[in-house]
């Protein structure tokens, strides 16, 4: 079954302390990206992937770091967690087998919660 | 300015009734243009995809672009209380590797 796959769903940490949430996808698609989903703020990008050690920032990529060592693996790490990192995350994957139909697959989200 | 704008709602119609979705953007070089659903905790799902002016139909949905007027649309016929969800409207922006959302319309369908 094509899958984007993240682990954990659901987090509570304190500040400061270091968390990665994984995403894995299993479809070979070349591109991933990560959001943060906050109320009435809607889903903005974080950071994306074109390829294998091929990131870019999004438009808020403040507090996270990602790394792309492996095509189907697309953690997000925050090496400090604070407070105005509490959010819903979701990583996305994609095809690019035309310019202009990127249509995005969606993991099943990670509740964090940052005390 | 937000790059895509959507009313948050909620749009409530009832069961059987049509239900209009509607979005503008303001990036004249977006190209594609997405809407998808989202039930409460859930993830997006994509269930339309419109790229040229003019209407795209799939099922009881109804996906219409007005390039000249930066506007998307997204039309339920025959809405169900299923439906009830919240709809976010998506464009390419600054090329193919990024999507810009909106905020979503919740929309309810009473029975």
């Amino acid at each position: 079954e094509a899958q984007v796959t993240q682990n954990p769903r659901y987090l509570i940490t304190v500040t400061g302390k270091k968390l990665t949430v994984t995403c894995s996808q299993n479809m070979n698609h070349e591109y991933m990206s990560w959001y943060r989903q906050d109320p009435g703020l809607g889903l903005r990008q974080i950071y994306y992937s074109m390829n294998v050690e091929v990131t870019d920032k999004g438009d808020v990529p403040e507090g996270y770091k990602v790394s792309r060592k492996e095509k189907r693996n697309f953690p997000l790490i925050l090496e400090s967690p604070s407070p105005n990192q509490t959010s819903l995350y979701f990583c996305a994957s994609s095809q690019v087998e035309y310019l202009a139909k990127n249509i995005q697959y969606f993991g099943a989200g990670t509740r964090l919660s940052v005390l | 300015q937000k790059e895509v704008e959507q009313n948050s709602g909620p749009l409530s119609v009832p069961e059987g009734a049509i239900a209009s979705l509607n979005c503008t953007y303001s990036d004249r070089g977006s190209q594609s243009f997405f809407w998808y659903r989202q039930y409460s905790g859930k993830s997006p799902e994509l269930i339309m995809s419109i790229y040229s002016n003019g209407d795209k139909e799939d099922g009881r949905f109804t996906a219409q672009l007005n390039k000249a007027s930066q506007y998307v649309s997204l039309l339920i016929r025959d809405s169900q209380p299923s439906d009830s969800a919240t709809y976010l409207c998506a464009a390419e922006g600054r090329g193919f590797q990024k999507l810009v959302f909106g905020t979503g319309t919740r929309l309810l369908v009473s029975p």
